[in-house]
């Protein structure tokens, strides 16, 4: 069975602060995809990265960055200078497959981030 | 291209009536999901389908029932709705396994539900 936890339920940082979103998962499979979405106020979900198991690099976008550690099994994101238009909620989400041809994206149940100006 | 869309965005239906729910993608995806938003929940997976012609079950498939005639539309029916079936509704597609952009998958806007 495959398992997202994100710790975090809620953040509150002001303008400008960095911040992490915590990301763990469980999962038997050697060969998964992690992953992470934003929804923000609207209620759509925004895809932001992919990474499979076999690439531990750590990735930088902008102001985001994501720590992938196989060791820990985590994948936290951060976003360095946060602004107000991040005030989303956080979404981590986990697919292996399982041999027998298991389809399912397993989400977290996201972390609600509030940047205040 | 439209993407994933989704019909209605908001319903309200009473206890024991029925509706479809219809989600269409125009990106020439090959599986389509339907997921359901409850607070604190995440995302969880009601039914998807990986092919024309194919569904499955997911994690939280009871009370809902599904349709994929055409590769790219899928039907999510309630037969008989119930006050639990109060949720927002998320469908989303993806290419299939062969493609270098295979696991990404894309969102609809969502249709947020309320059964009274």
């Amino acid at each position: 069975a495959q398992k997202v936890t994100q710790a975090q339920t809620e953040i509150s940082v002001v303008e400008k602060e960095d911040v992490t979103l915590d990301c763990v998962y469980e999962t038997r499979d050697t060969t998964y995809y992690l992953f992470w979405y934003k929804q923000p106020p609207s209620g759509e979900l925004v895809f932001l990265i992919r990474r499979n198991s076999f690439d531990e690099q750590n990735e930088i976008s902008g102001r985001y960055s994501w720590n992938f550690q196989k060791s820990t099994s985590s994948f936290n994101f951060t976003i360095t200078a946060s602004q107000v238009v991040d005030s989303a909620v956080y979404f981590c989400a986990l697919s292996a497959y399982s041999g027998a041809g298991s389809y399912q994206l397993t989400f977290g149940k996201g972390t609600k981030l509030s940047v205040i100006p | 291209n439209a993407g994933v869309t989704q019909t209605p965005k908001f319903r309200v239906l009473k206890t024991g009536q029925s509706m479809t729910l219809l989600c269409a993608q125009d990106m020439n995806h090959e599986y389509m999901y339907w997921y359901r938003q409850d607070p604190g929940m995440g995302l969880r997976l009601i039914h998807y389908s990986v092919g024309e012609g194919t569904t499955a079950k997911g994690e939280v498939p009871d009370g809902y029932n599904v349709s994929r005639l055409k590769k790219q539309n899928f039907l999510l029916g309630l037969e008989s709705a119930a006050p639990s079936q109060t949720s927002v509704y998320f469908c989303a597609s993806e290419w299939n396994r062969d493609s270098p952009r295979s696991y990404e998958q894309y969102f609809g806007p969502g249709t947020r539900l309320t059964v009274t």
